[in-house]
């Protein structure tokens, strides 16, 4: 079947403008997580939803940094007014079962991420 | 607040060497522990996990073992292949939450 998506694949925006970075998760997964890895780094939790709410968005490292799952499939992150520090690569996860299931943990599967570069 | 401490690199080998890359944590209560790789050119993987102390995960050669009593999760393997390039990164998530909290990853070259 098919693993998690993400869209694009590359973005390269100037400073001050809008993105908008997209997520398919595999399907029937509950759990969706977004991560940021700037270079030479590990991946660093932004926000997490389970179905379409928004249980934990205590990593986004500012109020320009949004995200929606509004139908608990695919998700949107949202960066507005964007800065050179925002260059890096976005990365979405997928889980099957989210925290509060009978499993404490289930397997995040990742997508291949989006490298954005503010210019 | 959690954290994961892992070797750095870039940890250079020859073929069939033996591997070791430490990882340490910090945490309160007891999370479970992975390692994710990141093959060239490719998304992240899950190599191996231990959900709690004294459980060992295993995958592709590759061990680790979950030591609650010295914080670790070392990863090894007996003899390393030219394709098992990548960066290597440890990781716990926090049994309330999920998410996962990352090292900085090691970098591991083999050479044939």
């Amino acid at each position: 079947g098919a693993g998690v998506s993400q869209s694009p694949r590359y973005k390269v925006a100037k400073r001050g403008q809008d993105v908008a970075l997209r997520c398919d998760p595999i399907s029937g997964h509950v759990s969706l997580f977004w991560y940021q890895q700037a270079l030479g780094q590990g991946p660093e939790f932004l926000t997490y939803f389970q179905n379409e709410a928004q249980l934990d968005k205590s990593g986004l490292p500012s109020d320009r940094f949004f995200a929606e799952r509004p139908e608990g499939s695919v998700s949107t992150l949202k960066i507005q007014r964007t800065q050179q520090e925002d260059s890096a690569v976005y990365l979405c996860a997928s889980s099957l079962v989210g925290s509060s299931g009978p499993v404490r943990y289930n397997e995040q599967f990742f997508g291949p991420g989006t490298r954005l570069t503010v210019l | 607040g959690d954290s994961v401490t892992q070797m750095e690199g870039p940890v250079t080998l020859s073929e069939e060497a033996f591997l070791t890359i430490n990882c340490t944590y910090t945490a309160t209560g007891y999370p479970s522990l992975f390692w994710y790789v990141q093959y060239p050119g490719e998304g992240l993987q899950l190599l191996l996990k231990a959900t709690k102390a004294d459980d060992k995960g295993s995958n592709k050669g590759f061990e680790a073992t979950y030591r609650k009593e010295t914080t670790s999760f070392h990863l090894e393997k007996g003899s390393v292949q030219v394709s098992d390039s990548a960066v290597y990164f440890c990781a716990l998530s926090d049994r309330d939450t999920d998410k996962l909290i990352f090292g900085t990853g090691t970098r591991l070259q083999v050479f044939p």
